[in-house]
């Protein structure tokens, strides 16, 4: 079945890059997503990619894609405080509007200054 | 302003009880989806509905309910067949078209002793 898999915790200090990695399963998925959640709170969109493009790049943040080895990563530079939360990758394959997203179990990123 | 609300914020139930979590969009979209996030498990998908009158289930509906009878509202009820309905409850909507962002709520936490 489809599966999303991200590793569980990453601890970075302030001002460093933090590249938080995931893997999934489905070759059909069209976009791949990043989503970010502090605490107590609902799951915020941060970036997408689709799954023709290698690259997108949006200020601080960097995703990558190898389609090939279905690899995508998250890399946020100069990492803040305000950067410490959980990030969920999450992909999505159909056609058809309104298909639910597979969502990893999320990566608590921990900033320390 | 355009979002998604959930009520209340906690809640809290004795066992036995079925309760029912509110969802309401204003974002006209005509996807609504329920997620159900537990420590370390990531989200959970209990169910989605893609148009008015029409829901299906995802990978954990045992013990819950859903109704969509207003496109802007999807209300969750969590019955007493449910057997662990302690955790945060999340409801998204997305919009119809070429790709599949999911808007999330504040989320509802959910406490039953």
């Amino acid at each position: 079945g489809e599966d999303v898999e991200q590793s569980l915790f990453l601890s970075v200090r302030e001002g460093d890059s933090s590249v938080i990695n995931c893997t999934y399963t489905d070759s059909s998925s069209t976009y791949l997503y990043w989503y970010k959640q502090e605490p107590g709170a609902g799951l915020q969109l941060l970036t997408y990619i689709f799954s023709n493009m290698d690259m997108k790049q949006d200020q601080r943040l960097t995703v990558l894609l190898n389609k090939k080895d279905k690899h995508l990563s998250l890399r946020i530079a100069d990492t803040q405080t305000g950067d410490s939360a959980i990030y969920f990758c999450a992909e999505s394959g159909g056609v058809q509007a309104g298909t639910a997203l597979i969502f990893g179990k999320g990566t608590t990123l921990s900033v320390s200054s | 302003d355009g979002g998604i609300t959930q009520s209340p914020k906690y809640l809290f139930r004795k066992e036995g009880q079925n309760v029912t979590l509110s969802c309401e969009q204003n974002l006209n979209h005509d996807a609504m989806y329920w997620y159900r996030q537990d420590p370390g498990q990531g989200l959970r998908l209990i169910y989605y509905s893609q148009i008015v009158n029409d829901f299906q289930k995802g990978d954990i509906a045992e013990g819950y309910s859903v109704s969509r009878e207003k496109k802007e509202s999807f209300p969750l009820t969590v019955t007493s067949a449910q057997k662990n309905p302690t955790a945060f409850y999340l409801c998204a909507s997305s919009p119809s078209g070429a790709y599949y962002e999911q808007y999330f709520g504040p989320g509802t936490r959910l406490t039953v002793t």
